[in-house]
């Protein structure tokens, strides 16, 4: 398996421009996770998926921010307009079913992140 | 409410012990998680322990969990230089999981 597979890696992008990040989660797991880190905040919870329905947004700061999860296979991040306080790596994990595989414990697998750079 | 804590830094020499602290906040959670991130990239499982355990061996690592207390710490014998790297906990009230702040571990030679 290849992993969870993120896009793009980096992205250097100026004000009030659309910024999409898309995320292919391992093929079986029913979660979705997006995550930011930065340096002042650590690892903030964005929003995540079951089943490809959102079950928690809590985390997405603004309306500027939306994520959709079409089907089980794919997800993106938007962030319209950006602006310089997004510059982050954004994250997004996937999950199995707990119950299934070791345990029962919610194992995370992440994405290797992109890293957005607003000017 | 949801909230888990750790020092932000440790600095030990290669060969030693490492202890890496952590409090959480939810008493729900039925599993306690240790993930590891290396620079530029993403978070990795090390290891968990499931709630009702005092403690888990795993090779060079040890986890102590101290469910009165809500305290959780992660052993690392025998410290290399490749354990550098960020360490998080992490706990999962109502299925999603929350991480501490991370702390930085730096491995002297």
């Amino acid at each position: 398996d290849a992993g969870v597979i993120q896009s793009p890696r980096h992205e250097v992008t100026e004000m009030g421009q659309e910024v999409t990040l898309r995320c292919k989660p391992i093929s079986g797991h029913n979660s979705l996770f997006w995550y930011r880190q930065t340096m002042m905040r650590g690892l903030e919870l964005l929003i995540y998926f079951n089943n490809n329905v959102p079950i928690d947004d809590s985390g997405m700061p603004e309306d500027r921010f939306s994520a959709k999860m079409p089907n089980a296979s794919f997800s993106t991040l938007k962030i319209q307009p950006s602006e310089p306080r997004d510059s982050a790596v954004y994250f997004c994990a996937s999950r199995h079913k707990p119950g299934q595989g070791a345990s029962g414990a919610n194992v995370l697998t992440f994405g290797a992140g992109s890293r957005l750079t607003v000017l | 409410g949801e909230d888990v804590e750790q020092s932000l830094f440790l600095s030990v020499r290669e060969g030693d012990s490492s202890v890496i602290n952590c409090t959480y906040t939810d008493s729900s959670s039925t599993y306690l998680y240790w993930y590891k991130q290396e620079p530029g990239a993403g978070l990795q499982l090390l290891t968990y322990i499931f709630s009702n355990m005092d403690m888990k061996q795993d090779q060079r690592l040890t986890v102590l969990l101290n469910k009165k207390d809500k305290h959780l710490s992660l052993r690392i014998a025998d410290t290399q230089t490749g354990d550098s790297a960020i360490y998080f906990c992490a706990e999962i009230p109502g299925g999603k999981l929350i991480f501490g702040q991370g702390t930085e571990l730096s491995v002297k030679p």
